[in-house]
């Protein structure tokens, strides 16, 4: 199977800051069948970006996505309050399809 | 509007079985494969396999082959998750979700609110 690893594990910022996250896949991604989740305390995880670069419907366009082959990036441009959560990539080209472990972003 | 609604969260006993659903509202819930997703308390998101309502052709993650059962029906539109024989180490929240697209590979573009299924003796 394909092992995702996000890093860093914890990120601290600011609102107003650039969040930065990586995740890398232990073999290519298909397509670029790589997605991204928010999840806030309680509430189930959120789909934000799809295709590596696709947002999904509704999310603002503060979130960005980008990569190819086993290097992706999630960036949010300037922080928003609600933006502190932790953030899961996705493989869906091969099965079984696999999450990274997840960054938290944090005040 | 998809709304994908779960059963309630469950306290049982080691040895115990259990049967939690996923009751799909909206856009045809048959023709969208539906996955379910495990959350350890504390933890990351561990894909468990997907169903496909229509023809409940099923496709388990080999780390959870054998251990639980996926199921549909699709005359409801709701999908099930069981096991036969509860563990402790079952105890997480368990999300169900739609695939995004009518497609074999795509996001989970819609979620459940959870069940929370707690095993203790």
């Amino acid at each position: 199977e394909i092992v995702m690893t996000q890093s860093p594990g914890t990120l601290s910022l600011s609102p107003g800051e650039r969040a930065t996250l990586s995740c890398r896949a232990s073999q290519s991604v298909s397509s670029s069948f790589l997605a991204w989740y928010q999840q806030k305390p309680g509430q189930a995880p959120r789909l934000l970006i799809f295709g590596a670069s696709s947002r999904a419907t509704g999310i603002p366009d503060r979130f960005s996505g980008s990569g190819y082959g086993t290097d992706f990036t999630l960036t949010i441009s300037r922080l928003e309050p609600e933006d502190f959560a932790v953030y899961y990539c996705q493989q869906y080209g091969r099965s079984p399809r696999t999450f990274g472990g997840g960054t938290k972003v944090e005040i | 509007e998809v709304q994908l609604v779960q059963s309630g969260a469950e306290v049982k006993k080691p040895g115990e079985s259990l049967k939690i659903s996923c009751k799909g509202s909206g856009s045809n819930f048959t023709t969208y494969w539906i996955a379910w997703v495990r959350q350890l308390p504390g933890k990351g998101l561990e894909w468990m396999g997907i169903i496909y309502p229509a023809d409940s052709d099923t496709r388990y993650s080999p780390s959870f082959q054998g251990q639980v059962t996926f199921s549909a029906d699709k005359s409801i539109s709701t999908a099930y998750l069981q096991w036969s024989s509860l563990k402790a180490s079952d105890t997480a929240m368990y999300y169900c979700a739609r695939y995004s697209f009518r497609a074999a590979a795509a996001p989970l573009g819609f979620w459940g609110q959870g069940t929370l299924v707690t095993v203790s003796s």
